[in-house]
């Protein structure tokens, strides 16, 4: 089964650091792109930011680059945001997902599988 | 940054009742839209990618259309576990975009 398992989450206080995680497995990890979407309360969905299989390319929202760092682990198929400087409008749900359709790679979406999401609470 | 503007932001429907869904981009996006449903408390799932293919095990009642900077979203006949909230996105151009969303619920 195709799975992405986020983790993580928590409350932070506004300035704080957060690390989150996204075990995968299901498909072949190494070849994909990977994501990160958020939604904060009462809003719509906000990419966050991509990585590229072999971690060469790197693309962020400009709301968190600097302050956000995603990475990946091809060894142990898993995908990270490092969420440092927290700001009270980074509260959301964060999801991990796949980008690609089925076993086609693509770059930029669409995001075929979501994982369940992990809630970032930042306050005081 | 490429903007999509969704319309209209609530649509009241009865189960049955075909569904038009809209989303236009800013700039030309060519055929890299994709359409996502998403409920309460779950996360967004794919429906439709390059503006007219159903992702796998999408049932036929949802098809898509369009090109450059309109698309359209149809459900010919709303199930009732069809409502719920829809969102287009751009993958032509960084950064990646969703629109605003369309609420569909029941009348």
């Amino acid at each position: 089964e195709v799975q992405l398992v986020e983790s993580g989450g928590g409350l932070v206080q506004p300035g704080g650091s957060l690390r989150l995680s996204c075990a995968a497995s299901g498909f072949t990890f190494r070849s994909f792109w990977m994501s990160w979407v958020r939604e904060a309360p009462g809003k719509g969905l906000e990419w966050v930011a991509s990585i590229k299989p072999d971690d060469s390319e790197i693309k962020y929202v400009d709301s968190v680059r600097g302050r956000f760092t995603i990475s990946r682990d091809n060894a142990k198929n898993s995908l990270y945001l490092q969420m440092n400087s927290l700001r009270a409008d980074d509260t959301a749900v964060y999801y991990c997902a796949k980008v690609g359709i089925n076993t086609v790679v693509t770059r930029g979406g669409p995001f075929d599988i979501w994982g369940q999401g992990t809630k970032v609470t930042v306050s005081s | 940054e490429i903007v999509l503007t969704q319309s209209p932001a609530t649509l009241s429907l009865s189960p049955g009742e075909r569904a038009t869904l809209s989303c236009r981009a800013s700039q030309t996006i060519s055929n890299y839209l994709a359409w996502y449903q998403q409920k309460p408390g779950q996360a967004p799932r794919l429906l439709i990618y390059d503006a007219s293919n159903r992702a796998t095990g999408i049932p036929a009642r949802f098809s898509g259309s369009g090109s450059g900077t309109d698309f359209t979203l149809t459900i010919s006949s709303p199930e009732p576990e069809d409502f719920a909230v829809y969102y287009c996105q751009q993958r032509s151009d960084w950064p990646l975009t969703f629109g605003q969303g369309t609420r569909l619920e029941i009348k």
